[in-house]
């Protein structure tokens, strides 16, 4: 079993929708959640940065963590055409190492 | 514009040739990274420089070399690659204490659009 689990999609949606992209992840001893964003020919973007569990939120975007059930996600609401984008989740443990354990994205596509 | 830069941004090179990858950081980090991205496969990680040290080398072939000068630039060098090693590589910066609590995100640069002919 990979350490993350994410579906690469893609996933098409019809803009103003409600998106939910997922991740899974088997070591309990994650503790920092990012997500990232990637536009095509560019670098991954962070986009949202939580500890443990609980939501967080910026704008139309909220990050949410469920420790128990070992999963997260990330919610955009109104979605739009720029929000196209592949979405990399990554996480790391407290005081074990500092490098972040991706997924393999999430390709998203907001059709107009 | 990122806080890391990544020169060239698209690179054509033959199986025979010696190249660099140019990576620089004005974030004020002191761990830099390199990670190889392959098309519908998750991030590999390279390699890891903290405080300029090498603490990471996850299995690369030697075809790659990496060297960290100081905090802020890293260079990836090539030679004899294959054509399976075409990929986008990415330089990342993160700031970490010494195996501290804190854990610092991963800041990317636009990385290097790599084809090996």
């Amino acid at each position: 079993q990979k350490e993350v689990e994410q579906d690469p999609g893609p996933l098409s949606v019809p803009e103003g929708a409600i998106v939910s992209l997922n991740c899974t992840y088997s070591n309990s001893a994650f503790q920092y959640f990012m997500w990232y964003r990637q536009y095509s020919r560019k670098g991954p973007e962070l986009l949202m940065y939580t500890y443990s569990s609980g939501n967080k939120e910026d704008g139309r975007f909220t990050a949410q963590v469920d420790k128990s059930s070992k999963y997260i996600s990330l919610f955009i609401r109104d979605s739009q055409p720029s929000d196209s984008a592949t979405y990399l989740c990554a996480m790391t443990s407290a005081g074990g190492s500092y490098i972040p354990t991706f997924g393999r994205g999430t390709s998203l596509i907001v059709h107009p | 514009e990122t806080g890391v830069t990544q020169t060239p941004r698209h690179l054509v090179m033959g199986m025979t040739n010696k190249k660099s990858l140019k990576c620089e950081q004005h974030l004020g980090h002191n761990a830099m990274y390199w990670y190889k991205q392959s098309a519908k496969k998750p991030l590999e990680l390279m390699f890891v420089y903290n405080f300029k040290e090498q603490t990471e080398n996850n299995s690369v072939p030697s075809r790659f070399s990496p060297e960290c000068p100081n905090s802020s630039h890293l260079f990836l060098h090539l030679h004899t690659l294959q054509p399976e090693d075409s990929a986008l590589y990415l330089c990342a910066s993160s700031h970490e204490g010494q195996r501290s609590s804190y854990n610092s995100p991963l800041h990317f640069g636009n990385g290097t659009r790599l084809t090996v002919t």
